[in-house]
């Protein structure tokens, strides 16, 4: 199998500090991973795609300078919200696609509270 | 731009029936893949099963079967023998090979009775 892993599995931060997730492919080389948000019993909803050694893709409507997202090596991506604010709590997914069987393998998930 | 629609928001069935979750899509690509995924309450994302789009051929993993109506693009998913611990959001996804990326449909929260 392929397994991801997310850290933190949850955080608290106080309004306007900046929060780092990180999402970690344990066992394969992922070059790309993607950042999904999924507010309460909603569906995911793809925020940006973290391309391994360039500039992450955003969806239309995410805020670029508000979610920054780095790709530093082929295993760890990491998600920071910057200036957090209430309205930024939410539960944060991270996603590998381990080519080329074309399957996403996901992490645990981040539950960010911003008070 | 390509879509996904579940149409059933919940539902609920007694344990050992037999369950069908609903969904269509749109998409102009020809080379494709669809899956279905399960949310339980810890929220971690698990694929059920999937199924590449030039397959005719319906995939089975054990108890979960789907129903692939290409020209129709519809992807249903049948859960057999229900068991308490199907008990989830169940996701209908559509993943192009180029992109790479999940677009999901609306999710279908998935009671299972005693």
């Amino acid at each position: 199998g392929a397994v991801v892993s997310q850290h933190p599995s949850w955080v608290i931060c106080k309004s306007g500090t900046s929060v780092k997730i990180e999402c970690r492919s344990l066992d394969f080389q992922a070059t790309t991973m993607f950042w999904y948000r999924q507010f309460p019993k909603q569906s995911l909803m793809l925020m940006a795609t973290s391309n391994e050694g360039s500039k992450a893709t955003y969806e239309q409507g995410v805020e670029k300078d508000k979610f920054l997202i780095n790709h530093a090596s082929l295993t760890l991506s990491t998600l920071t919200v910057t200036s957090a604010h209430p309205e930024d709590s939410s539960f944060y997914i991270c996603s590998a696609t381990k080519d080329p069987i074309f399957e996403a393998f996901f992490g645990q998930g981040t539950r960010l509270t911003v008070v | 731009a390509q879509t996904v629609t579940q149409s059933q928001p919940e539902m609920s069935v007694q344990e050992a029936e037999t369950v069908t979750l609903s969904c269509t899509y749109d998409t102009s690509e020809s080379n494709y893949y669809l899956f279905w995924y399960k949310q339980p309450p810890s929220r971690q994302m698990i694929l059920v099963i999937r199924q590449e789009a030039y397959k005719q051929q319906n995939a089975t993993e054990n108890r979960f079967s789907v129903n692939f109506q290409k020209a129709a693009k519809s992807f249903s998913l049948k859960i057999s023998d229900s068991q308490l611990g199907d008990t989830a959001m169940y996701f209908c996804a559509f993943m192009t090979q180029g992109a790479q990326k999940l677009v999901f449909g609306q999710g279908t929260r998935l009671t299972i009775n005693p």
